[in-house]
């Protein structure tokens, strides 16, 4: 079985400050580890991806994300966050064999001005 | 299309009532996944379909849920005797061969009444 845990349900932060948002998982074998964003009444847009090689990824909007084997986390970061990204969060992962995502609970940025 | 398409984007139905939920992916995309989000929660997979054959039906809840894509193309969700319990955002999703990332519709967001 594989799962997703993001230990927080809201993270609130002042604009220009950096963003952490957690996420650790469980899975058989090599992860592949997504986050994707969710603005109200739209559907799940796609971040970025850990698949192999560099454990710091680069993602869209200025996001990134450090995958870490010993402590099977992928946190989601942003060094200067913007009012526009307060939105709601989801950490995904499914194993190198397989397709189906499982998603975590979801995270809710707030940034505020 | 650019983008994975899904109709109606919301549906009120009476409880008992049978609904059809429709899903054009990217084209040329070989992958195709139907996902439930509850509200307040992350999207929980229904199943997934390779071209025309639906490979995985494991999250199904229930032998009212049924899913199709004859062509390997449009797929459509149909759920029979919707009960209160199917209230929720389906989300479908779509992808090109090989492990990369699934591209999300908007949703229906189906309340049953």
């Amino acid at each position: 079985a594989q799962s997703v845990a993001q230990p927080e349900d809201q993270v609130n932060v002042a604009e220009g400050n950096p963003l952490t948002v957690k996420c650790t998982y469980s899975v058989s074998g090599n992860p592949y580890l997504f986050w994707y964003v969710q603005y109200p009444n739209r559907g799940l847009q796609f971040l970025l991806k850990y698949i192999t090689g560099d454990n710091l990824v680069k993602g869209s909007y200025g996001f990134e994300a450090e995958f870490n084997k010993s402590q099977t986390s992928f946190h989601l970061k942003k060094p200067s966050a913007l009012v526009s990204d307060s939105a709601l969060y989801f950490c995904a992962v499914h194993k190198a064999a397989g397709n189906k995502l499982t998603f975590g609970g979801g995270t809710r940025v707030l940034v505020k001005p | 299309g650019a983008g994975v398409s899904q109709s109606p984007r919301y549906k009120v139905a009476k409880r008992g009532q049978d609904v059809a939920l429709r899903c054009d992916p990217i084209s040329g995309h070989v992958s195709l996944f139907w996902y439930q989000q509850a509200l307040g929660q992350g999207p929980e997979f229904l199943t997934y379909f390779q071209n025309e054959a639906q490979l995985d039906k494991s999250g199904l809840p229930s032998d009212r849920f049924f899913a199709e894509r004859p062509e390997g193309s449009v797929s459509t969700l149909k759920i029979q005797r919707t009960q209160q319990e199917d209230s929720a955002v389906y989300l479908c999703a779509s992808s090109s061969q090989g492990n990369t990332e699934a591209f999300f519709g908007q949703g229906t967001r189906l309340t049953v009444v």
